[in-house]
């Protein structure tokens, strides 16, 4: 799977559009970018999911570049809740349209959203 | 809502004794995965299954951990004999493979080993 960049850290108030980068250079033609994010203390959450146009559900966007290159996740409107790592992932997801095998979580970034 | 549930959440025993880590994936899901996390490593893969068979545990180390499925309710994950380099947060995560990769997760079990 590709390796992902991603900043250590970043900080949000309350309300405000959360905007988190993701670089995935080496992505591959069959890579997915997934996002899932830990609160403190919990097992990880997924949030969204992608391959090549931008995606959109309840918890959050996913924007990603044309040559796919990079991504980012949005939180539209971050709450003190939102506080977490959030780990950017790619995986390969075979043609059939099932995914197979494990998750390469690295460090993340750790998002604090503050009053 | 359907959760992956994991018991002990919290174990603290002393080195050299067994310990049994259990975990119940969400009914339907066919696919388990281990995963430990510690401050130095971050999140680790250690084993994963689908429809009970193991695929995958190049993660965990072979001479003192196991994992098994007994049947499709649980997936245990056993060391033996434990050591204090083994206290982590052991996190069960499940999922279909029918689907789109995605992965519930448990809410861990913290592990200290004295």
């Amino acid at each position: 799977d590709a390796k992902t960049t991603q900043p250590p850290s970043m900080d949000c108030a309350e309300g405000r559009a959360a905007n988190l980068p993701c670089n995935h250079s080496t992505i591959s033609g069959n890579e997915y970018v997934y996002w899932y994010r830990q609160i403190h203390s919990q097992g990880p959450q997924y949030i969204i999911h992608g391959l090549k146009n931008n995606e959109t559900n309840e918890m959050a966007s996913l924007i990603i570049t044309e040559d796919r290159k990079s991504s980012t996740l949005i939180l539209p409107h971050a709450t003190l809740r939102d506080t977490a790592v959030y780990y950017c992932i790619v995986r390969v997801v075979n043609a059939g349209g099932t995914s197979y095998g494990k998750l390469t979580f690295g460090q993340g970034t750790i998002l604090t959203v503050h009053p | 809502d359907a959760r992956v549930t994991q018991t002990p959440r919290h174990k603290v025993t002393e080195m050299g004794q067994e310990v049994t880590m259990r975990c119940q994936p969400i009914l339907g899901h066919n696919t388990v995965f281990w995963y430990r996390q510690t401050m130095m490593q971050g999140l680790e893969l250690l084993a994963y299954f689908r429809n009970r068979a193991p695929l995958d545990d190049s993660g965990m180390p072979k001479d003192r951990f196991s994992a098994e499925m007994p049947d499709a309710t649980l997936a245990t994950l056993k060391i033996q004999p434990s050591e204090p380099r083994d206290s982590a947060v052991y996190f069960c995560a499940s999922g279909s493979s029918g689907g789109i990769g995605r992965q519930f997760f448990g809410p861990g079990t913290r592990l200290t080993v004295l």
